[in-house]
């Protein structure tokens, strides 16, 4: 089965560091979205992508979060600089119009 | 904005017993409803889908019913096992090119 691959799987960090996630979506999908999942929260939608093109990312806190495609393997998540409140999983998605596929995850714990 | 309401929040039934979870939903325009299931450490997985021009769509012990005058939508379970248990998750898809709107989630139990 084609996956969506998230890498790292977890990630545990001190307060202030830069953190990056990856995410290498579906071949030939061509919608990556990012989330984020917590008790309170649920899942909130961070950003999304189609055709490497950003179409909303207003769910994102713009001054320590940002969103990329630098090609149409990877989609990366950089927090910088990382907080306690950031704790949460991170999942990747990906998919054509419907029928989308999450990654695994990244844990990111900020100690 | 698209928002989406999910009841009830919790469930816990007896196996074999059937399982309803509803969602309402606030944008006319939304045309794509899917429903994800995500056990305890796990990622959300597609169980089923129904689309706006659908009012049912059934999958073996899974289905799904969709009334868009009243903008809302249901998942049933059917002779319910324990490997159900999980969250289950409505979403709604609308016109903001595809994006998707998750429900806050209704932990379902299945006792044995």
């Amino acid at each position: 089965d084609a996956r969506v691959t998230q890498t790292p799987r977890h990630k545990v960090t001190e307060m202030g560091q830069e953190v990056t996630m990856r995410c290498q979506p579906i071949l030939g999908h061509n919608t990556v979205f990012w989330y984020r999942q917590t008790m309170m929260q649920g899942l909130e939608l961070l950003a999304y992508f189609r055709n490497r093109a950003p179409l909303d990312d207003s769910g994102m806190p713009k001054d320590r979060f940002s969103a990329e495609m630098p090609d149409a393997t990877l989609a990366t998540l950089k927090i910088q600089p990382s907080e306690p409140r950031d704790s949460a999983v991170y999942f990747c998605a990906s998919g054509s119009n419907y029928g989308y596929t999450f990654g695994s995850g990244t844990r990111l714990t900020v100690v | 904005g698209e928002n989406v309401e999910q009841h009830p929040s919790t469930l816990s039934v007896q196996e074999g017993d059937s399982a309803v979870i509803k969602c309402t939903y606030s944008d006319s325009a939304s045309n794509y409803f899917p429903w994800y299931k995500q056990e305890l450490g796990k990622r959300p997985q597609l169980i089923i889908d129904i689309r706006s021009n659908v009012g049912e769509k059934k999958d073996q012990r899974i289905a799904v019913t969709l009334n868009k005058t009243a903008k809302h939508f249901s998942l049933h379970i059917t002779e319910t096992q324990p490997e159900d248990s999980a969250v289950y998750f409505c979403v709604e898809s609308g016109t903001s090119y595809g994006k998707l709107t998750f429900g806050q989630g209704t932990i379902l139990t299945v006792h044995p």
